[in-house]
């Protein structure tokens, strides 16, 4: 099993729409959660940590089920712009220089 | 703009070249990696430095050869690639503060051996 698994997509969502998808995780002593976004030909950017409690920025929210052992982000509202692969990224507590990276889950906003 | 600079963003080498990439970053992280990145793959850890000491290798051909000179820089030395060392490699950099942290990417080096 994989320490990270994500629904690759894509997510063909027009503006304006909801687009939320899930990422598990294998590990349950795993201790840090990360959402990175991904832009075609492009470095991996954080998009935003990921807190026990969820935590919100702006359209984005994301949430923590320790129990489930998943992580979730939901954007709102979605511009053009957020057309990217979103990368789940992991710390399994193995080591903690050493992250977990999902495949990506693709989303594309159409006009 | 990224606060992890690699050099140089594409490289073009044969088979029998030696070349070097360059990551250099002003942050003040004590901890560097390399990673590697095929098309639509996640990207897959190489080397990690960490205090400019070499902590993780993850079992990386000898052909790659790492260098951390200083806490600002990382190296990744390439001689006698195969085709199939062609990607995009990253380096990135972090900092332990709290049990949440994450990496800055540089914006990577295309790589292609011919």
């Amino acid at each position: 099993r994989k320490e990270v698994e994500q629904d690759p997509g894509p997510f063909n969502v027009p503006e304006g729409a909801t687009v939320a998808f899930n990422c598990t995780y294998s590990n349950s002593a795993s201790q840090s959660f990360f959402w990175y976004r991904q832009d075609c030909r492009k470095e991996p950017k954080l998009l935003m940590s990921v807190y026990s409690s969820g935590n919100e920025d702006g359209r984005f929210t994301a949430q923590l089920n320790r129990a489930s052992q998943y992580i979730s982000l939901l954007i709102r509202d979605s511009k053009l712009s957020d057309s990217a692969t979103y990368l789940c990224v992991v710390n399994p507590g193995t080591n903690d220089y050493k992250l977990s990276f999902g495949a990506g889950t693709t989303v594309t906003v159409r006009a | 703009d990224t606060e992890v600079t690699q050099t140089p963003k594409h490289l073009v080498m044969g088979m029998t070249n030696k070349k070097s990439l360059k990551c250099e970053q002003h942050m003040g992280h004590r901890a560097m990696y390399w990673y590697k990145q095929k098309a639509k793959k996640p990207p897959e850890l190489m080397f990690v430095y960490s205090y400019e000491k070499l902590s993780i290798n993850e079992s990386v051909p000898s052909r790659f050869s790492p260098e951390c000179p200083n806490s600002s820089l990382l190296n990744l030395h390439l001689h006698a690639l195969q085709p199939e060392d062609s990607a995009l490699y990253l380096c990135a950099s972090s900092t332990r503060t709290g049990e949440n942290y994450g990496y800055t990417f540089g914006s990577g080096t295309r790589l292609t051996v011919v």
